[in-house]
């Protein structure tokens, strides 16, 4: 079945970095843009990034741009998420989801079970 | 990019209607027939509900709709059941590759 399985979360220091994955199954990925969404503990959720289905073009919402860096791997049908400069209010679950694209656009059809970032001293 | 609005809560009887307001700026839902509606049950991942203001994915019950007038979106779910009870999120494609939330409204089934 069509699965996205995030991994790589922890405890992290403030100024350290982190690289998130995404792994995804049932689907042709190297056909699909995907997105990074995050969701801190008790509020409600933020699209991060967005990378297109080739990796030709990225995008970065505000609050992320120039520390947080989007990439795949559409040989191993994975997505990543590196993290650097990182700060308290990173700490989220950070959920892949891919892109509706022809069938439901502009919207997140599927989406992993998400991977929890703490980033404390 | 400002968050969209949505009312912190919403409550039903079963069998009941209720309906959730979002509303954004021209920039965003008023500007872009891409508005997604999400259920996400605690300590679960999101699901997709509505996308493009009114249309349902597969397997989604049609007791779920969307709609949108101006800057606003709605989601009406008809017929409340227990499992409906949960968070409901909306997005909205905002233009420049960047998609907007809402805050998030709890529902309450009675």
């Amino acid at each position: 079945q069509v699965q996205l399985v995030e991994s790589g979360g922890g405890v992290v220091q403030p100024g350290r970095s982190l690289r998130l994955s995404c792994a995804a199954s049932g689907f042709t990925f190297s056909s699909h843009a995907m997105h990074w969404v995050r969701q801190a503990p008790g509020k409600g959720l933020e699209w991060v990034a967005q990378i297109w289905y080739d990796g030709s073009n990225k995008y970065y919402a505000d609050s992320v741009k120039g520390r947080i860096t989007i990439s795949r791997d559409n040989s191993q049908g994975t997505l990543y998420l590196q993290m650097n400069s990182l700060r308290a209010d990173d700490t989220a679950v950070y959920y892949c989801a891919r892109d509706g694209q022809q069938l439901a656009r502009y919207s997140f059809d599927i989406w992993g079970q998400g991977t929890m970032v703490t980033v404390s001293s | 990019q400002s968050a969209l609005t949505q009312p912190p809560s919403a409550s039903g009887s079963p069998g009941q209607s209720v309906t959730i307001s979002c509303t954004g700026t021209s920039s965003d839902v008023g500007g872009y027939n891409y508005v997604s509606w999400y259920q996400q049950h605690p300590g679960k991942a999101p699901k997709l509900m509505i996308y493009e203001v009114n249309k349902r994915p597969s397997g989604v019950p049609d007791r779920f709709s969307g709609s949108k007038s101006g800057n606003a979106a709605s989601l009406t779910v008809s017929g409340l059941q227990a499992e409906d009870e949960a968070d409901y999120y909306c997005t909205s494609y905002a233009g420049n590759n960047n998609w907007v939330f809402g805050g998030g409204t709890k529902l309450a089934v009675l």
